[in-house]
């Protein structure tokens, strides 16, 4: 299973972009690059996943890399809502199991 | 209409009892997990089963036994609990591309 580092708090100001990084150096070559997050109170969700381009939803955009040792989620306007846990799973292979790190805890001020 | 659901949302029981936390999902997916979260907000997946075989069994103790009577259910029995058992346990689904889990099961053990 591939480590992750994150940092383990950010704040931001609402309507800011957030821009939250994930070092992921033992990143096998078939895994894909997830993001959760988890509200308050509430079960992981999903937010976006990529392997080696960038992605974007209406959630938020990913970007990954080149040497994919690394990726960075982008909020591009934070909201109160977007107060969460923020998790980066590199996952795939056989398993394909999603193994949750100690995340970023990401505080909006208004 | 939801799509993972668990119950019961809270369970209070004392030590040495043996219980039962539900999971359905309706979203027609193979795969199912049990992640447990414990005080410290550390989730750490627990079992995934496919296709209602088990495929991953994380050194939980054997007194955990998870049973999938059918694709959309993963139940999880606990026999014995202890206070240690005492976390939000999480259920999810997942589909080729992302997870999907519930709102979670407080239990508490006294």
């Amino acid at each position: 299973d591939a480590k992750t580092t994150q940092p383990n708090s950010m704040e931001s100001n609402e309507e800011e972009p957030v821009h939250l990084p994930c070092n992921h150096s033992t990143i096998s070559g078939t895994d894909y690059i997830h993001w959760y997050r988890q509200l308050p109170s509430q079960g992981p969700e999903y937010v976006i996943h990529g392997l080696t381009s960038n992605v974007n939803n209406r959630m938020a955009s990913l970007a990954i890399a080149e040497d994919r040792k690394s990726s960075t989620l982008i909020l591009h306007r934070a909201t109160l809502r977007d107060a969460a846990v923020y998790y980066c799973i590199p996952s795939g292979g056989a398993t394909n199991k999603l193994i949750f790190g100690t995340g970023t805890l990401l505080a909006v001020q208004p | 209409d939801t799509a993972v659901s668990q119950t019961p949302k809270y369970l209070v029981t004392q030590m040495g009892n043996d219980k039962s936390i539900k999971c359905e999902q309706n979203l027609g997916h193979d795969t199912m997990y049990w992640y447990k979260q414990d005080s410290k907000k550390f989730l750490k997946i627990m079992f995934s089963y496919n296709n209602k075989e088990l495929i991953i069994n994380e050194t939980v103790p054997n007194r955990f036994s998870p049973k999938s009577p059918d694709k959309a259910h993963l139940n999880l029995h606990i026999n014995s609990l202890e206070l240690g058992d005492s976390a939000v346990y999480f259920c999810a689904s997942r589909s080729k591309t992302e997870a999907f889990f519930g709102q979670g099961t407080r239990l508490t053990v006294v």
